[in-house]
């Protein structure tokens, strides 16, 4: 049972333009949402969350929106730079320890 | 370097052997979580522990798959007579502070285990 869902499997853009990159949850006890960026070989890296009682957290080039009533979270990466490319993920947490993880999307940023 | 530290990066066994993978939390977190990948897939939660306490095991493997965290040293996660199918990313990670407390986990590089 997939909790966390990217359905998007993978994703290019351009440099300079704007990314962004969708997640979906079908757990209404969760609270607390997170994104995680991999480089092959390597662990993810932790990037930037958000709790439930927000609808929007901007660290930088980054910003995640959360929309609660469509159990739907984005990340925003303006503007995306090559270096940027990597394998996304979405995680979510309820009240547990655990995270549920999404399947990850793959951005190609192209210089 | 004050990461996650997990060791072997790579690690290569036969059917029916034991394997022991290590975690070393960041300094100053106490809560370690270990976490599986398959290929293609997101990574799945197996347990989480704190000093010398399993707090859950929810997604740990009823057989064959155990993990401690003592006292002194490294949290191990112990696969016993492995099979094909535990070939697999294993991740750890911990956090200052419990889930609950809404603290992101910081991820160790990942050990990549292959059963021949």
């Amino acid at each position: 049972d997939q909790q966390v869902k990217q359905n998007s499997p993978s994703l290019s853009v351009q440099e300079g333009r704007i990314s962004i990159l969708n997640c979906d949850y079908t757990n209404s006890m969760f609270d607390y949402f997170l994104w995680y960026k991999k480089y092959p070989a390597e662990g993810p890296t932790f990037l930037i969350s958000i709790s439930s009682i927000k609808d929007k957290n901007e660290d930088g080039r980054f910003t995640v929106f959360l929309n609660k009533s469509a159990k739907h979270l984005s990340l925003h990466i303006v503007p995306s730079q090559p270096g940027d490319s990597a394998v996304y993920f979405c995680a979510a947490s309820g009240g547990a320890n655990n995270l549920f993880f999404g399947t990850g999307t793959r951005l190609t940023v192209i210089p | 370097n004050a990461g996650v530290m997990q060791n072997p990066r790579h690690l290569v066994r036969r059917r029916g052997q034991e394997a022991r993978l290590r975690c070393s939390p960041m300094k100053g977190h106490s809560h370690v979580y270990w976490y599986r990948q398959l290929p293609e897939e997101g990574l799945k939660f197996m347990v989480y522990l704190q000093k010398e306490n399993i707090i859950d095991e929810s997604g740990m493997p009823k057989e064959r798959f155990s993990a401690e965290f003592p006292k002194e040293g490294p949290s191990i996660l112990r696969i016993q007579q492995v099979v094909r199918g535990d070939s697999a990313a294993y991740f750890c990670a911990s956090s200052p502070l419990a889930g609950s407390d809404n603290q992101p986990q910081h991820f160790g590089d990942g050990t990549r285990l292959s059963i021949l």
